[in-house]
């Protein structure tokens, strides 16, 4: 079966690190992104991408970064982690090329403590 | 500025006992009002999709509605393994683009 799966599911790493969370997946979307979410916020857009090599900017996107190198994989960058980026961070994919739908495939979360 | 919120923060239901959870939304270009179910430890997991006002989706115990001002999802005969957050989210045109706005959601607990 299809599906989307992030890694690692849990990490905690040091203030100013640069931390990598992967995003693959095998449904072939072209549609990719990358919330995080944390109480009394719900999910916030941090960055998007409609295809090879188009990355977009989300809500809350600084201290982050993503590339498109492939259909499969979107991974998410955090710089220089701070301890504002603790959080659940999901990976989401969706069919179609071109406008944002709200038909979203997410996968299981990574959750990140920065110290 | 848009906005989405949800209602309750939480209920907690007997099994069996029928209630709705209400999602209003203050936003201009809506392109289409989505539900997620969340699980513990889960990411969320598509529901249905409105499109337009008096639209209604159904699957298994659920019903959702939508109106020009919010939308329900109404949950018929509970049963524990209902128990989840639950999701709105809208999608709108603003500022040149589409984006997707999610609500804080509602935590439901249903008790056997």
């Amino acid at each position: 079966d299809a599906e989307i799966t992030q890694s690692p599911r849990h990490k905690i790493t040091e203030t100013g690190r640069q931390v990598t969370l992967a995003c693959h997946q095998t449904w072939n979307h072209n549609n990719m992104f990358w919330y995080r979410q944390d109480l009394g916020h719900g999910l916030r857009l941090i960055h998007y991408s409609y295809g090879v090599q188009d990355t977009n900017k989300g809500e809350v996107s600084d201290g982050y970064s993503v590339s498109r190198s492939n259909t499969e994989d979107l991974p998410l960058t955090l710089e220089s982690a701070a301890s504002s980026q603790t959080s659940v961070y999901f990976c989401a994919s969706s069919v179609g090329a071109g406008p944002i739908t709200g038909e979203l495939f997410f996968g299981e979360g990574s959750r990140l403590t920065v110290l | 500025e848009d906005q989405v919120t949800q209602s309750p923060e939480a209920l907690r239901l007997q099994e069996g006992e029928s209630s709705s959870l209400n999602c209003s939304y203050t936003v201009s270009g809506l392109r289409g009002l989505f539900w997620y179910r969340q699980d513990p430890g889960k990411g969320p997991e598509f529901l249905f999709t409105l499109y337009s006002a008096g639209e209604e989706k159904e699957k298994e115990r659920l019903k959702a509605t939508l109106t020009k001002k919010e939308s329900f999802l109404h949950i018929t005969a509970p049963k524990p393994e209902d128990s989840a957050t639950y999701l709105c989210a809208v999608q709108l045109f603003s500022g040149g683009y589409q984006k997707v706005t999610f609500g804080t959601g509602t935590k439901l607990q249903v008790i056997p």
